[in-house]
């Protein structure tokens, strides 16, 4: 079954605005990852936080981890037209198989 | 250079028929996997490969079967196509040997079934 949830499912802001999207999961963790898809393309790496990690930055980026609560967040700060895309979280897990197991996704709108 | 590539991109094909996707990356790396994403944009992982050899196979319909050749090489044949299985499907690499944590994404294939 699919693993984490993400919400707000939708986000539309205007540029300039931040954007932040949360993602929970359900197991423990070796790391989450945020990844972006643009309409039509495949998934691209953003960022990775470790499970002994609680906030990591990446430009405009700021991802925060609470495994007590077993939640994400990633902020995207001064947001522009072109990070419109879809927003996936995935966790690998520490069951040993090395797979992500990815969240439902965030579809984010930014208005120019 | 294209760093993970899938062919084809695009597939219309009748139920009933066989068909495959072919995806091959040029990074190096020793780990390959095939997700599919459904029409609500679930990305749920098939297979993964490690130095041709299948370290995860999740609960999949045998009609599913992937190949390695080789480990820059992985693909995917799929038998009697049911509308069911119509999505797009990616392939991903990685370098687990390396300690690489993220994966590398293809274009994707987007399937579609008559």
């Amino acid at each position: 079954s699919q693993q984490g949830e993400e919400d707000p499912q939708a986000l539309s802001i205007q540029e300039g605005e931040n954007a932040t999207m949360n993602c929970s999961y359900k197991t423990s963790i070796n790391n989450l990852q945020w990844y972006r898809q643009n309409s039509g393309r495949g998934l691209v790496h953003l960022i990775l936080i470790r499970s002994n990690e609680r906030e990591k930055h990446s430009g405009r980026l700021r991802v925060t981890l609470d495994t007590s609560k077993k939640s994400s967040s990633l902020l995207i700060t001064a947001s522009r037209a072109a990070d419109t895309a879809s927003y996936f979280c995935a966790t690998d897990g520490t069951g040993g198989y090395n797979k992500l197991i990815f969240g439902a996704g965030t579809r984010l709108a930014v208005h120019p | 250079d294209t760093a993970v590539s899938q062919t084809p991109k695009y597939l219309v094909t009748q139920m009933g028929n066989d068909k495959s996707i072919k995806c091959e990356q040029n990074l190096g790396h020793d780990t390959m996997y095939w997700y599919k994403q459904d029409s609500k944009k679930f990305l749920k992982i098939m297979f993964s490969y490690n130095n041709k050899e299948l370290i995860i196979n999740e609960t999949v319909p045998n009609r599913f079967s992937p190949k390695s050749p080789d480990k820059a090489h992985l693909n995917l044949h799929i038998n009697s196509l049911e509308l069911g299985d119509s999505a797009v499907y990616f392939c991903a690499s990685r370098d687990l040997a390396g300690g690489m944590e993220t994966q590398y994404f293809g274009p994707g294939t987007r399937l579609l079934v008559l």
